[in-house]
């Protein structure tokens, strides 16, 4: 069956650190990958999404890449905030629209 | 777009007892999914529906949790003769459902009711 294995945590750094959050996917057929971010108490919110190989997802500077031969989308931001403490989630669709989820990665920025 | 609400937040129950929770999707989404998180792990599917019809079931699910959306608006997950193990948040989703394409559509989640088996 379908399933992403997302690099173990917690991930601590500095702030003005650069992040990378490795995830890598199993699948049949041509998922779409996502990465979603929790913040403490609240649901998850999409971070960003690519939907076929090669495509780079990005948003609030962060940045990740589809990439099929390596089956990874690893997620990276060059300058990391202490607002950027979260739980970090990679997921794929297939085509009936389900998601799978990795475990999550625990980010933690200190000043 | 008033977002997916959940409702209660936080549930605490005694063990054996029954509990209902209750989700409203965004208003034009067809689509509506359960999932279940423990502490330290990633969303866990549990069941799906389309409008008013629901299309796929974990294995995850077992015969004491069952799940409606009667009018294909809110749906409610009930959870009979609950045990320890029961402990969890449960989120739900929804997503646009058909006419895009499925893959495509990220899912838009509430803010979970966290259960506590005592």
């Amino acid at each position: 069956g379908d399933s992403v294995t997302q690099m173990e945590g917690p991930v601590t750094l500095s702030e003005e650190a650069f992040l990378t959050i490795n995830c890598t996917y199993t699948a049949t057929g041509y998922p779409s990958l996502f990465w979603y971010v929790q913040y403490p108490g609240e649901g998850l919110q999409l971070l960003l999404k690519a939907t076929k190989a090669d495509d780079k997802g990005s948003n609030k500077g962060f940045e990740a890449t589809y990439r099929k031969e390596t089956t990874s989308f690893h997620l990276e931001k060059g300058s990391v905030q202490v607002s950027d403490s979260a739980v970090y989630f990679c997921a794929l669709n297939t085509n009936a629209g389900k998601s799978t989820f990795g475990d999550g990665t625990t980010l933690t920025v200190k000043p | 777009d008033t977002g997916v609400s959940q409702n209660p937040r936080h549930k605490i129950t005694k063990r054996g007892q029954n509990v209902t929770f209750r989700c409203d999707p965004i208003s034009e989404h067809n689509r509506l999914y359960w999932y279940r998180q423990t502490l330290g792990q990633g969303p866990e599917f549990l069941t799906y529906f389309q409008n008013e019809a629901q299309l796929e079931k974990s294995r995850l699910l077992s015969d004491r949790f069952s799940a409606e959306r009667p009018k294909g608006s809110f749906s409610t997950l009930e959870i009979q003769r609950t045990e320890q193990g029961d402990s969890a948040m449960y989120l739900c989703a929804s997503s646009p459902g058909p006419g895009r394409a499925l893959s495509n559509q990220p899912q838009h989640f509430g803010d979970g009711t966290r259960l506590s088996i005592l």
